[in-house]
């Protein structure tokens, strides 16, 4: 079985600050990294994923996030937030092979930004 | 635009009653469906995956006669909350996903039980 980790429940930043939000997940087999966005009533946006190739993954609205295997992590970053960030993040995983697509989340990060 | 619909958006309902949500694939074909609760804060817990043609795979815990899923065609699966209670009220949400589409998710459902 998979397993999902995010240790922050609640992220406070300033506007315009750099953000780290940390996962860091479980699996005996390879899986498949994401990064969710989800805002309040609403369902899940992609923000980014890891396949393979790159560690270092580019997401939309300015996120990346980098793969580290050998200490099982896949933090999400942004150089530096907007308002309009503040959301609820959720880190997911899915099984290469023999999980029929399904994921596996994290309880998620509230990332509040302020002003 | 939103490549996955789910309707409604939002429902009230009486205990005791049943509440169907819809989730349509818009511009593919959804070979399988995936069906997700969420409470309060909380993260997204998978209910069931559905096949199209093909009977829902539950997890361990989940109801099925009282979660009923129907995958009738390739852009429609439906979840029944059937004599629905109060502690039923969540966030239901779908995804979907297809042979050459990657997985995309529904806006969720509000529902609440009086």
């Amino acid at each position: 079985a998979q397993s999902v980790t995010q240790l922050d429940s609640q992220v406070p930043v300033f506007e315009e600050a750099p953000v780290e939000l940390r996962c860091n997940y479980s699996s005996s087999v390879s899986v498949y990294l994401f990064w969710y966005v989800q805002y309040p009533n609403q369902g899940l946006q992609l923000l980014l994923k890891y396949l393979s190739g790159s560690t270092l993954v580019k997401g939309i609205n300015g996120f990346e996030a980098e793969f580290n295997k050998s200490q099982t992590s896949f933090h999400l970053r942004k150089p530096s937030v907007h308002i309009s960030d503040t959301a609820e993040y959720f880190c997911a995983v899915m099984r290469v092979t023999g999980g029929g697509n399904k994921l596996t989340f994290g309880t998620g990060t509230q990332l509040k930004v302020e002003l | 635009g939103a490549v996955v619909s789910q309707h409604p958006s939002w429902v009230i309902c009486k205990s005791g009653t049943s509440v169907k949500i819809e989730c349509r694939s818009l511009d593919f074909q959804a070979t399988t469906m995936f069906w997700y609760r969420q409470f309060p804060k909380q993260s997204l817990m998978l209910m069931a995956t559905s096949n199209e043609g093909s009977k829902a795979t539950y997890e361990q815990g989940v109801e099925k006669d009282k979660f009923l899923i129907n995958h009738a065609s390739l852009t429609l699966s439906t979840l029944t909350v059937t004599s629905a209670h109060p502690e039923d009220s969540s966030f239901y949400i779908c995804s979907a996903s297809g042979t050459s589409s990657p997985l995309h998710f529904g806006n969720g459902t509000r529902l609440t039980v009086t």
